[in-house]
């Protein structure tokens, strides 16, 4: 199982851009969640799908991030118009039980 | 409101030493607590987990303990190694479903 993948694993961009984060989970996993490492907030839930559904999206810090998983092998996170204060790493994590496996993470830099 | 707290930024501990590393929470619908290790330019990994009908869970040389009335766990690992150097995160979820909470992590330095 190559286990879960996530790309790009760095992405620059100018402020105003939209941001397109995508992420392919552990195939079997049924949840699939979207995390942001800060320094100052560490692990932050943003989002997280059960059976291809959003079950809680209340970490989501505004209306410029959406994310949609339409089948079970596919979820993206999208930013648009994306900030300087959006810069971070971006963790996807799939799951079966209460135990995450996480992706590598995208490192997402706005300027 | 931070539902999982790591107050402790940073911990150095010499090889072989036993490192303590803690956690609070504040929420008493948690039901399955989990520690988790990061390297640089990795995701988290799995380390160890423990129920809430649990207060102690151990596997090799690391250990969880959970005192439920204090709302704490701590991880310990004994002996300490330098490839233990890596960030911890304390993480907890609520029962009958799968939505984890963080904390903000520890960087744990083991000193050869």
């Amino acid at each position: 199982d190559a286990g879960v993948i996530q790309s790009p694993r760095h992405e620059v961009t100018e402020m105003g851009q939209e941001v397109t984060l995508r992420c392919k989970p552990i195939s079997g996993h049924n949840s699939l969640f979207w995390y942001r490492q800060t320094m100052m907030r560490g692990l932050e839930l943003l989002i997280y799908f059960n059976n291809n559904v959003p079950i809680d999206d209340s970490g989501m810090p505004e209306d410029r991030f959406s994310a949609k998983m339409p089948n079970a092998s596919f979820s993206t996170l999208k930013i648009q118009p994306s900030e300087p204060r959006d810069s971070a790493v971006y963790f996807c994590a799939s799951s079966q039980t209460e135990k995450l496996f996480f992706g590598s993470g995208t490192q997402l830099s706005v300027l | 409101d931070q539902q999982v707290k790591q107050n402790s930024p940073s911990l150095s501990v010499q090889e072989g030493r036993i490192s303590i590393l803690n956690c609070d929470y504040t929420n008493s619908m948690f039901d399955y607590f989990l520690w988790y290790k990061k390297y640089p330019a990795e995701g988290p990994t799995f380390l160890i987990s423990i129920s809430s009908i649990k207060d102690k869970n151990e596997d090799g040389r690391f250990t969880v303990f959970l005192n439920k009335s204090a709302k704490h766990l701590s991880l310990h690992i004994v002996p300490s190694q330098p490839g233990d150097s890596a960030v911890y995160f304390c993480a907890a979820s609520e029962a009958g479903g799968f939505k984890t909470i963080f904390g903000a992590g520890t960087r744990l330095f083991v000193k050869a």
